[in-house]
This record gives C-alpha cells, structure tokens and sequence, in this order.
C-alpha cells in the first residue's frame, strides 16, 4: 500500500543550483516527512509537516504541503556535492503508519 | 548517545538457515518497524510493534517473524531464509505514529 510517490526518479544538476523534488500521495494525511539516505545508510529526518501547515523551512531546505492536490515538494537551494543523496517522502494517514515512497536519487556535480 | 541499534551489519547465509537480525533502541520509543528496501522499491515496511507484545504485519510479511517482548527490542527472524529475501534491512523506532522516526544503520543480508 505505497502512499507516497516521489517524482523525478533522479536528479542531476550543478553545485549551486536549486534543487525541486516532489511527493504526491492518494489517501489523506496526519502529516508529512522527508527523509534523505546517503548511499547504503541509514535513513535521516529532515523536516516534519504537517496537514494543517503549508510551508517549513530549514536552513537550505523549503517544503510545501498542498492538501488539495495532496502533494508536497522538496526545495533544496544553493545545492552543495554534500547534497547528494536519495530523498524519501513518507506519509501517515490518521492512526496508520508511516509509508514511504520509491524516492528521488539527486546528484549534484561539483 | 540516542541510538538505535542493529546486528549483524553484513550477513551472507544459505538458503534455509535460521537467521535473526537484532533491534535494540535507547529512546524509550514505543513504536517499532523492520522495511526492507530494493532497488526501484523504496522502503518496504515488513512488520511493525505500537508498543510492547504488539505486532502487525506491514505490507510485505511473508517469510519474516517478530517479536516484542520487551520495549527496547525488536529483532526479526528469518525461519527459513530464500534468495528473494537477498535485501538491505532497516530497524526504526518513533514515539508513535505521525513523529519523527529513527532508522538504524541497516543490515545487509545475502542468501546464497
């Protein structure tokens, strides 16, 4: 029972640049996470929103939640070779746990 | 040092061997989950616990068993381990459902 679907799949851009991953899910939601994964690791939080929030930021990281469209996206600004990782969305639905979805692989060349 | 913990790291067994990867954390969580994740497949959750003699299976159980006998540990157990459970393995912990979870290194399994 997949919920959330992040898009793209992978992501290549320069040092520097912006970095935007989205996450859409089907069912409604208590609340949002995204996680990132370095190569093989551990899962790592980064930022918790949730339904009734529109937006959260974290020093370079900017994230919006669209109840409607129930989607959230991932902004990462002023990238950093650091930065490269796989990026994970989870969802959880009222008294459910949480699903993760597939993931976004970004690379950030230097 | 808030942790949680899980062993072995690397496994590589034979197909039919009874194996158990072990699960320990020191927050106090009442939550406890095992995901298993694939290439192209994200993260899987195979079983979770919401607090102690509590368990539920999660979307991809078969083959695997668990237990939660007491709070801070949750190991899973492979009664007859097959090649289709070849897979990274990650134990985490929260509160409860809708916080903050904590993951574990991973542990790599390989069944021969």
């Amino acid at each position: 029972s997949q919920q959330g679907e992040e898009d793209p799949q992978a992501l290549s851009i320069q040092e520097g640049e912006n970095a935007t991953m989205n996450c859409s899910y089907k069912t409604s939601i208590n609340n949002l996470q995204w996680y990132r994964q370095n190569s093989g690791r551990g899962l790592v939080h980064l930022i918790l929103i949730r339904s009734n929030e529109r937006e959260k930021h974290s020093g370079r990281l900017r994230v919006t939640l669209d109840t409607s469209k129930k989607s959230s996206s991932l902004l990462i600004t002023a990238s950093r070779a650091a930065d490269t990782a796989s990026y994970f969305c989870a969802t959880d639905g009222y008294g459910q746990n949480f699903v993760f979805g597939p993931g976004t692989r970004l690379s950030v060349l230097p | 040092e808030a942790q949680v913990t899980q062993n072995p790291r690397y496994l590589i067994t034979v197909t039919g061997k009874k194996l158990t990867v072990t699960c320990s954390q020191n927050m106090n969580h009442e939550y406890m989950s095992w995901y298993r994740q694939d290439p192209g497949l994200g993260l899987r959750q195979i079983y979770y616990s919401m607090n102690v003699e509590v368990t539920d299976k999660g979307d991809v159980p078969e083959g695997y068993k668990v237990s939660r006998k007491e709070k801070r540990n949750f190991p899973l157990i492979l009664e007859s381990p097959s090649p289709n459970q070849t897979s990274l393995y990650f134990c985490a912990s929260s509160l409860g459902p809708g916080t903050i979870i904590d993951f574990g290194p991973g542990t790599r399994l390989t069944v021969l």
